[in-house]
């Protein structure tokens, strides 16, 4: 069936990095994102990568993509307080135009 | 202005009722979703909607319905609605750009006493 995965909970201390994990379950997928919920607010994309892609870095995010053991990450650099937030991976299979979203990993950064 | 937009914003209502939520945007995109958010299980697919005609049912459809008013108007309607319904209710809106990424409203907050 489909289901992406994420662990519900990071926390990390301020100027730490973060990484944040996602193992997705359709190997056609060919774009994978990561979108970031701040507390009352919708789901705003953060960055996204193509599946013939290992690798995508932008300023103090840097996504990791592993087909083979299709396994997606989302590292933050120099982690702020104002990086605390929910954050999703999604997948959108090829041939479709549906999204699947993960569980959603809550990050808190401590002061 | 925000480019999707939903309301209301926060429902409180008690069981049985009709509820209506509705979603509108700007960005000329065809493509339109009702998602709702609970905690633990992420975002999950009521609907979704590939042009005025095009009315798909999503992953968790029962007790729910929708409909495509115009290109821009996307209303998501619980005939009678259920506690277990209480949930975050997102809108979201995608082109058909290569990325096509998914622009989500603000959400709405319903409460099912």
């Amino acid at each position: 069936g489909e289901d992406v995965e994420q662990s519900l909970f990071l926390s990390v201390r301020e100027g730490d990095s973060s990484v944040i994990n996602c193992t997705y379950t359709d190997s056609s997928s060919t774009y994978l994102y990561w979108y970031k919920q701040e507390p009352g607010a919708g789901l705003q994309l953060l960055t996204y990568i193509f599946s013939n892609m290992d690798m995508k870095q932008d300023q103090r995010l840097t996504v990791l993509l592993n087909k083979k053991d299709k396994h997606l990450s989302l590292r933050i650099a120099d982690t702020q307080t104002g990086d605390s937030a929910i954050y999703f991976c999604a997948e959108r299979p090829t041939g479709t135009y549906k999204y699947i979203f993960g569980t959603g990993t809550r990050l808190k950064v401590l002061a | 202005d925000a480019d999707v937009t939903q309301t209301p914003r926060n429902r409180i209502t008690k069981t049985g009722k009709r509820i209506m939520l509705e979603c509108s945007q700007t960005k000329g995109h065809d493509r339109m979703y009702w998602y709702r958010q609970d905690p633990g299980l992420g975002l999950r697919l009521i609907y979704y909607s590939f042009d005025v005609k095009d009315i798909n049912k999503g992953e968790i459809s029962d007790g729910y319905s929708v409909s495509r008013q115009a290109q821009a108007k996307f209303s998501l309607s619980l005939e009678s609605a259920i506690p277990n319904q209480t949930a975050l209710y997102f809108c979201a809106t995608s082109g058909t750009g290569i990325v096509e990424t998914q622009y989500f409203g603000p959400g709405t907050r319903l409460l099912v006493l």
